[in-house]
């Protein structure tokens, strides 16, 4: 069965340090990649995702990400997180002609001003 | 304004009272599914609908049902709910497929329900 694997659970860093989030999805076939963050109280919003071509994926509010096909890996990344940055953030993989989409536990970011 | 709207928003109530949560979206998307989400175990998918009509079992779908009689419209029953099923609840759908293909996994999340279990 697919699985989504984020590494760390719990991440606090100060303003302007730089973030990687890991994430690793177990599926040899074709998926598609997402990262979707959760502020307190709210839903889910993409963040950014891949479907192919270029590796590294730029998303919104200055978030990227690397796939990394060797690795199994989709690692988000920010070169300077600010507060409001603080979040649940959830790697996601889509596969089986893209129904099926499994989510990894979540990594909760608390950025700390 | 595109949206995905699930109802109600937050319910408590008791073993055995059946109780269905509604989900609305106003977006002509093919796809919807059902989440739950727990505390470090993240979102695990429920039941999902390619269309109307066309549902299929998730990764958690003991003590849920659901049905797809309108495109509009995913319903999630629990017919006899028990205390584990105390939990935040979220919709979804997709509509950003092509050909057969109904969904890229690009999801649009509606706000959420959570759900206690006495």
């Amino acid at each position: 069965a697919q699985s989504v694997s984020q590494h760390n659970h719990h991440v606090i860093l100060s303003e302007a340090a730089s973030l990687e989030l890991g994430c690793n999805y177990s599926y040899g076939g074709t998926v598609n990649l997402f990262w979707y963050v959760q502020y307190p109280g709210q839903h889910l919003q993409l963040l950014l995702k891949y479907f192919s071509g270029d590796p590294l994926v730029k998303g919104i509010k200055g978030f990227e990400a690397e796939f990394i096909k060797s690795k199994f890996s989709f690692n988000l990344r920010k070169p300077s997180v600010q507060w409001s940055d603080t979040a649940e953030y959830f790697c996601a993989a889509a596969t089986r002609g893209y129904q099926k989409v499994t989510f990894g536990t979540g990594t909760k970011l608390q950025v700390i001003p | 304004e595109a949206q995905v709207t699930q109802n109600p928003r937050y319910l408590i109530t008791v073993t055995g009272k059946k109780l269905t949560v509604t989900c609305s979206q106003n977006m002509n998307h093919e796809y919807m599914s059902w989440y739950r989400q727990d505390p470090g175990l993240g979102l695990r998918q429920i039941y999902y609908s390619m269309n109307v009509e066309v549902t299929d079992k998730g990764d958690v779908p003991e003590g849920y049902k659901v049905s797809r009689k309108e495109k509009r419209n995913f319903p999630l029953i629990l017919e006899s709910p028990s205390p584990n099923q105390t939990s935040l609840y979220f919709c979804a759908s997709s509509g950003t497929g092509t050909g057969l293909e109904p969904t890229t996994g690009e999801l649009f999340f509606g706000e959420g329900s959570r759900l206690t279990v006495l």
